[in-house]
Protein backbone atom coordinates (compact mmCIF):
# COMPACT_ATOMS: atom_id res chain seq x y z
CA UNK A 1 0.00 0.00 0.00
CA UNK A 2 1.16 3.35 -0.73
CA UNK A 3 1.83 5.49 2.71
CA UNK A 4 -0.21 8.65 3.73
CA UNK A 5 1.19 11.59 1.55
CA UNK A 6 1.60 15.55 1.85
CA UNK A 7 1.60 18.10 -0.73
CA UNK A 8 3.42 20.42 -0.40
CA UNK A 9 6.43 19.26 1.61
CA UNK A 10 7.79 22.89 2.26
CA UNK A 11 5.86 26.30 2.51
CA UNK A 12 7.03 29.97 2.61
CA UNK A 13 4.42 32.44 3.68
CA UNK A 14 4.72 36.16 5.01
CA UNK A 15 2.22 37.27 7.64
CA UNK A 16 -1.42 37.99 7.42
CA UNK A 17 -1.76 35.35 3.93
CA UNK A 18 -3.69 32.17 4.11
CA UNK A 19 -2.67 28.31 3.72
CA UNK A 20 -4.43 25.36 2.44
CA UNK A 21 -2.31 22.10 2.99
CA UNK A 22 -3.52 18.64 1.87
CA UNK A 23 -3.34 15.14 3.00
CA UNK A 24 -3.82 12.32 1.54
CA UNK A 25 -4.42 8.93 3.34
CA UNK A 26 -3.42 4.82 3.38
CA UNK A 27 -6.09 3.86 0.88
CA UNK A 28 -9.36 2.49 3.07
CA UNK A 29 -8.53 4.88 6.29
CA UNK A 30 -11.07 6.84 6.67
CA UNK A 31 -9.60 8.65 9.77
CA UNK A 32 -7.52 11.60 9.59
CA UNK A 33 -5.14 13.69 12.08
CA UNK A 34 -3.56 16.35 12.20
CA UNK A 35 -0.41 17.44 14.27
CA UNK A 36 1.78 20.96 15.01
CA UNK A 37 5.10 20.05 15.65
CA UNK A 38 6.99 22.81 16.74
CA UNK A 39 10.79 22.88 18.76
CA UNK A 40 8.74 24.69 22.07
CA UNK A 41 5.80 22.96 22.25
CA UNK A 42 6.60 19.67 20.49
CA UNK A 43 3.38 17.56 19.14
CA UNK A 44 0.35 19.04 19.65
CA UNK A 45 -2.92 17.92 18.03
CA UNK A 46 -5.05 19.77 16.00
CA UNK A 47 -7.47 17.97 14.75
CA UNK A 48 -9.22 15.05 13.25
CA UNK A 49 -11.56 14.37 10.44
CA UNK A 50 -13.49 10.86 9.85
CA UNK A 51 -16.18 10.40 7.35
CA UNK A 52 -16.22 13.72 6.52
CA UNK A 53 -16.61 14.91 10.22
CA UNK A 54 -14.79 16.56 12.41
CA UNK A 55 -14.75 14.10 15.07
CA UNK A 56 -12.32 15.85 17.81
CA UNK A 57 -10.65 19.05 18.03
CA UNK A 58 -7.28 20.19 19.83
CA UNK A 59 -6.79 23.90 21.50
CA UNK A 60 -5.84 25.98 18.46
CA UNK A 61 -7.78 29.10 17.79
CA UNK A 62 -10.09 28.84 14.74
CA UNK A 63 -7.88 30.57 12.12
CA UNK A 64 -6.94 26.78 12.14
CA UNK A 65 -9.43 24.60 10.06
CA UNK A 66 -9.81 21.75 8.21
CA UNK A 67 -12.08 19.25 6.07
CA UNK A 68 -12.44 15.79 4.91
CA UNK A 69 -13.67 14.79 1.08
CA UNK A 70 -15.46 11.87 0.32
CA UNK A 71 -12.12 10.10 -0.80
CA UNK A 72 -10.75 10.70 2.52
CA UNK A 73 -8.62 12.89 1.60
CA UNK A 74 -8.33 15.93 3.99
CA UNK A 75 -7.19 19.66 3.52
CA UNK A 76 -6.65 22.08 6.55
CA UNK A 77 -6.52 25.81 6.11
CA UNK A 78 -4.63 28.05 8.25
CA UNK A 79 -5.55 31.86 7.54
CA UNK A 80 -4.41 35.11 8.50
CA UNK A 81 -0.56 33.70 9.26
CA UNK A 82 1.34 34.30 12.58
CA UNK A 83 4.99 34.46 12.51
CA UNK A 84 4.52 31.44 15.76
CA UNK A 85 2.29 28.95 12.74
CA UNK A 86 6.21 28.24 11.15
CA UNK A 87 5.87 24.74 11.89
CA UNK A 88 5.77 21.08 10.42
CA UNK A 89 2.56 19.76 9.74
CA UNK A 90 1.79 16.23 10.16
CA UNK A 91 -1.15 14.44 9.29
CA UNK A 92 -1.51 10.47 9.95
CA UNK A 93 -4.34 8.38 8.88
CA UNK A 94 -6.12 5.15 10.42
CA UNK A 95 -8.58 2.64 9.59
CA UNK A 96 -11.55 3.78 12.38
CA UNK A 97 -9.67 5.19 15.54
CA UNK A 98 -10.73 2.08 17.42
CA UNK A 99 -8.44 0.05 19.50
CA UNK A 100 -5.46 -2.05 17.77
CA UNK A 101 -6.23 0.89 15.28
CA UNK A 102 -2.33 2.12 13.83
CA UNK A 103 -1.92 5.75 12.79
CA UNK A 104 0.40 5.88 10.47
CA UNK A 105 2.25 8.96 9.90
CA UNK A 106 2.70 11.34 7.02
CA UNK A 107 6.29 13.06 5.99
CA UNK A 108 4.86 16.72 6.97
CA UNK A 109 4.94 19.77 5.70
CA UNK A 110 7.03 22.09 6.98
CA UNK A 111 5.63 26.24 6.92
CA UNK A 112 7.90 28.68 7.44
CA UNK A 113 6.12 32.38 8.26
CA UNK A 114 8.50 34.92 7.41
CA UNK B 1 -7.00 17.36 31.09
CA UNK B 2 -4.39 15.14 29.81
CA UNK B 3 -0.89 14.86 29.87
CA UNK B 4 2.29 13.18 29.47
CA UNK B 5 5.66 13.74 30.57
CA UNK B 6 8.89 12.35 29.27
CA UNK B 7 11.99 14.21 31.60
CA UNK B 8 14.86 13.49 29.92
CA UNK B 9 15.29 14.70 26.55
CA UNK B 10 18.63 13.31 25.47
CA UNK B 11 19.80 9.24 26.90
CA UNK B 12 23.34 8.60 25.64
CA UNK B 13 24.19 4.70 26.04
CA UNK B 14 26.73 2.44 25.08
CA UNK B 15 25.96 -0.54 22.51
CA UNK B 16 25.02 -3.04 24.54
CA UNK B 17 24.29 -1.42 27.47
CA UNK B 18 20.52 -1.48 29.31
CA UNK B 19 18.22 1.65 27.87
CA UNK B 20 15.21 2.87 29.94
CA UNK B 21 13.16 6.20 28.64
CA UNK B 22 10.81 7.34 30.89
CA UNK B 23 7.17 8.11 30.43
CA UNK B 24 4.76 9.61 33.26
CA UNK B 25 0.82 10.35 32.59
CA UNK B 26 -2.02 12.10 33.69
CA UNK B 27 -5.39 10.94 32.79
CA UNK B 28 -8.58 10.41 35.03
CA UNK B 29 -9.37 7.27 32.82
CA UNK B 30 -8.23 4.16 31.20
CA UNK B 31 -5.71 5.69 28.58
CA UNK B 32 -4.47 3.83 25.44
CA UNK B 33 -0.22 3.72 25.46
CA UNK B 34 1.91 4.19 23.01
CA UNK B 35 5.21 4.16 22.04
CA UNK B 36 6.32 5.87 19.07
CA UNK B 37 9.59 6.72 17.37
CA UNK B 38 11.09 8.46 14.51
CA UNK B 39 15.08 7.23 12.89
CA UNK B 40 16.39 10.24 11.48
CA UNK B 41 15.36 11.45 8.00
CA UNK B 42 12.13 8.92 8.28
CA UNK B 43 8.65 9.71 9.21
CA UNK B 44 7.19 8.91 12.71
CA UNK B 45 5.99 4.90 13.11
CA UNK B 46 4.70 3.44 16.09
CA UNK B 47 6.71 1.14 17.94
CA UNK B 48 4.75 -0.60 20.14
CA UNK B 49 1.50 -0.23 22.32
CA UNK B 50 0.57 -1.63 25.77
CA UNK B 51 -2.90 -3.04 24.70
CA UNK B 52 -0.94 -5.56 22.54
CA UNK B 53 1.67 -6.63 25.19
CA UNK B 54 4.50 -7.33 22.95
CA UNK B 55 8.05 -6.53 22.21
CA UNK B 56 9.41 -4.92 19.17
CA UNK B 57 12.76 -4.84 17.97
CA UNK B 58 13.81 -5.96 21.66
CA UNK B 59 11.80 -2.98 23.58
CA UNK B 60 8.64 -3.54 25.64
CA UNK B 61 7.07 -1.54 28.15
CA UNK B 62 5.05 -2.13 30.66
CA UNK B 63 1.64 0.11 31.79
CA UNK B 64 1.87 0.63 35.59
CA UNK B 65 -1.31 2.53 36.35
CA UNK B 66 -0.52 3.13 40.03
CA UNK B 67 2.72 5.18 39.23
CA UNK B 68 0.74 6.11 35.89
CA UNK B 69 3.90 5.38 33.96
CA UNK B 70 4.82 3.24 30.83
CA UNK B 71 8.66 3.11 30.76
CA UNK B 72 10.22 1.98 27.28
CA UNK B 73 13.01 -0.53 27.92
CA UNK B 74 15.87 -2.80 25.99
CA UNK B 75 18.09 -4.86 27.70
CA UNK B 76 20.63 -4.33 25.08
CA UNK B 77 20.94 -1.27 22.81
CA UNK B 78 22.12 -1.36 19.71
CA UNK B 79 23.51 1.57 17.36
CA UNK B 80 20.88 1.11 14.98
CA UNK B 81 18.57 2.30 18.12
CA UNK B 82 19.75 5.59 18.13
CA UNK B 83 16.45 7.96 17.40
CA UNK B 84 13.80 9.83 18.93
CA UNK B 85 11.38 8.28 21.19
CA UNK B 86 7.96 9.91 21.40
CA UNK B 87 5.60 8.58 24.54
CA UNK B 88 1.94 8.99 23.52
CA UNK B 89 -1.91 8.23 25.13
CA UNK B 90 -5.21 8.16 23.53
CA UNK B 91 -7.75 9.54 26.08
CA UNK B 92 -11.53 7.14 26.19
CA UNK B 93 -13.15 9.42 23.89
CA UNK B 94 -13.61 7.70 20.36
CA UNK B 95 -11.60 9.10 17.49
CA UNK B 96 -7.54 9.65 17.22
CA UNK B 97 -6.33 12.16 19.46
CA UNK B 98 -3.22 11.31 20.23
CA UNK B 99 -1.43 13.00 23.26
CA UNK B 100 2.71 13.48 23.07
CA UNK B 101 5.30 13.87 25.40
CA UNK B 102 8.31 16.19 24.69
CA UNK B 103 9.96 13.42 23.23
CA UNK B 104 13.45 11.93 24.05
CA UNK B 105 16.72 11.62 22.03
CA UNK B 106 18.18 8.25 22.60
CA UNK B 107 21.89 8.06 21.39
CA UNK B 108 23.53 5.05 20.77
CA UNK B 109 27.74 5.06 21.04
CA UNK B 110 29.85 2.45 19.50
Amino acid sequence: KAGVTQTPRYLIKTRGQQVTLSCSPISGHRSVSWYQQTPGQGLQFLFEYFSETQRNKGNFPGRFSGRQFSNSRSEMNVSTLELGDSALYLCASSFSGGALDTQYFGPGTRLTVL
Amino acid sequence: AQRVTQPEKLLSVFKGAPVELKCNYSYSGSPELFWYVQYSRQRLQLLLRHISRESIKGFTADLNKGETSFHLKKPFAQEEDSAMYYCALKGQAAGNKLTFGGGTRVLVKP
